[in-house]
């Protein structure tokens, strides 16, 4: 298994402003993955994190929005640029310890609201 | 997109009773989890299925899976108050990435 933080916990920012998530793994490890939860909604992953390469995106999420960095195996930071009060979710890290799509250790999730 | 579809949405029972969550999916699957999450914090890894396998349990945890119909269930006994939390499914496909479904807002009554 896998211990994660995530900073900050929990934040209110104001439109137009930008706000940078971290990240710490307690182990190295291959595969990082950014999630967001829109309020009452599921998961939606936002991008793979690669260390030593640019993040890979999904469908709907740009770099430039959601600009990620992966400096080593154990820490990313994510950062959501040019706020609205559309982007107020949970925004969660994840790890998966195996490279084959099996089991992903959580991090506690930064929620933030944006006014 | 999403590929796990839970249902019900909202389930509420009583303490000691067991509360059953269905899952369906629509694409070819490696494995199939279930989390659990309390309170919108992170999510807690219950218990894994591989395609290939048809029932598996976990304590008070059982989870069934049936590739021909693309569903499984999680089926959770003698629920206690502690277990209230939203309950999602997510397969794993032939990439590395999990999609997860809407989820179910399980509420045990004391």
């Amino acid at each position: 298994s896998a211990v994660i933080s995530q900073k900050p916990s929990r934040d209110i920012c104001q439109r137009g402003t930008s706000l940078t998530i971290q990240c710490q793994v307690d182990s190295q490890v291959t595969m990082m993955f950014w999630y967001r939860q829109q309020p009452g909604q599921s998961l939606t992953l936002i991008a793979t994190a690669n260390q030593g390469s640019e993040a890979t995106y999904e469908s709907g999420f740009v770099i430039d929005k959601f600009p990620i960095s992966r400096p080593n195996l154990t820490f990313s930071t994510l950062t959501v640029s040019n706020m609205s009060p559309e982007d107020s979710s949970i925004y969660l890290c994840s790890v998966e310890l195996t490279g084959g799509g099996e089991t992903q250790y959580f991090g506690p999730g930064t929620r933030l609201l944006v006014l | 997109s999403q590929q796990g579809e839970e249902d019900p949405q909202a389930l509420s029972i009583q303490e000691g009773e067991n509360a059953t969550m269905n899952c369906s999916y629509k694409t070819s699957i490696n494995n199939l989890q279930w989390y659990r999450q309390n309170s919108g914090r992170g999510l807690v890894h219950l218990i894994l299925i591989r395609s290939n396998e048809r029932e598996k349990h976990s304590g008070r945890l059982r989870v069934t899976l049936d590739t021909s119909k693309k569903s499984s269930s999680l089926l959770i006994t003698a629920s206690r108050a502690a277990d209230t939390a939203s309950y999602f499914c997510a397969t794993g496909g032939s990439n590395y990435k999990l999609t997860f479904g809407k989820g179910t807002l399980l509420t045990v009554n004391p």
